[in-house]
């Protein structure tokens, strides 16, 4: 696979830390919101999902917390490891059931 | 990468040139799509599939054609190649929208430099 040189922000942090990766979303109407994943020459891997008529939902050290006041998403990764270095994206499901990504965000782990 | 596969996973081509991407898929979903990566932009959506002989547009499809003649096949074709399609391709697959999920699923991309 193949990864492009994306020129993104990043988030560096200490393996065992937590980590928090924000995204801002842009049609108020969107009531599906994921998380992916983008290794290194890989495609992007769901990592959780949240709807609009909730504020929070975990996963396995994941969690996303959603805002719609502010249009406003977070994922939470508790206890970093190495393997999480990855670009994260957030998308959502405009109302034609198709996923709008964000631009991601690059984290870094570092021991 | 769940049953996807892309092929080629590299070309290099030259202007004006006709490319086809190829994604097959071995598990049998009704939905698939053909995204773009670009540095700045994310994915972007081309076209996507919604059944055999179903396709419609995405967001950027200027310049791309797609055929789908079987479930597990969706072909994605630049008939005149141009430097702005250099990108990274990436197919994907999902099911109908199940309860709770809406995933879909990701090939490995193919990587296309028009020079």
């Amino acid at each position: 696979g193949e990864s492009v040189g994306l020129h993104l922000p990043t988030l560096s942090v200490q393996e065992g830390d937590n980590s928090i990766i924000n995204c801002a979303y842009s049609n108020s109407a969107s009531d599906y919101f994921i998380w992916y994943k983008q290794e290194s020459g890989k495609g992007p891997q769901f990592i959780i999902d949240i709807r609009s008529n909730m504020d929070k939902r975990q996963g396995q050290r994941v969690t996303v917390l959603l805002n719609k006041t502010v249009k406003h998403l977070s994922l939470q990764i508790a206890a970093t490891q190495p393997g999480d270095s990855a670009v994260y994206f957030c998308a959502e499901i405009d109302n034609t059931d198709k996923l709008i990504f964000g631009t991601g965000t690059r984290l870094q782990v570092f021991p | 990468d769940a049953g996807i596969t892309q092929s080629p996973r590299h070309k290099v081509t030259e202007t004006g040139t006709p490319v086809t991407l190829r994604c097959h898929q071995t598990e049998n979903h009704r939905y698939m799509y053909w995204y773009r990566q670009d540095p700045g932009h994310g994915l972007r959506l081309i076209h996507y599939s919604y059944g055999v002989k179903d396709t419609d547009k995405g967001e950027v499809s200027d310049g791309y054609s797609v055929s789908r003649s079987k479930t597990e096949d969706f072909l994605l074709t630049l008939e005149s190649a141009t430097s702005s399609q250099t990108s990274v391709y990436f197919c994907a697959i999902s099911e109908t929208l199940l309860a709770g999920a809406y995933e879909q699923y990701f090939g490995p991309g193919t990587r296309l430099t028009v020079t």
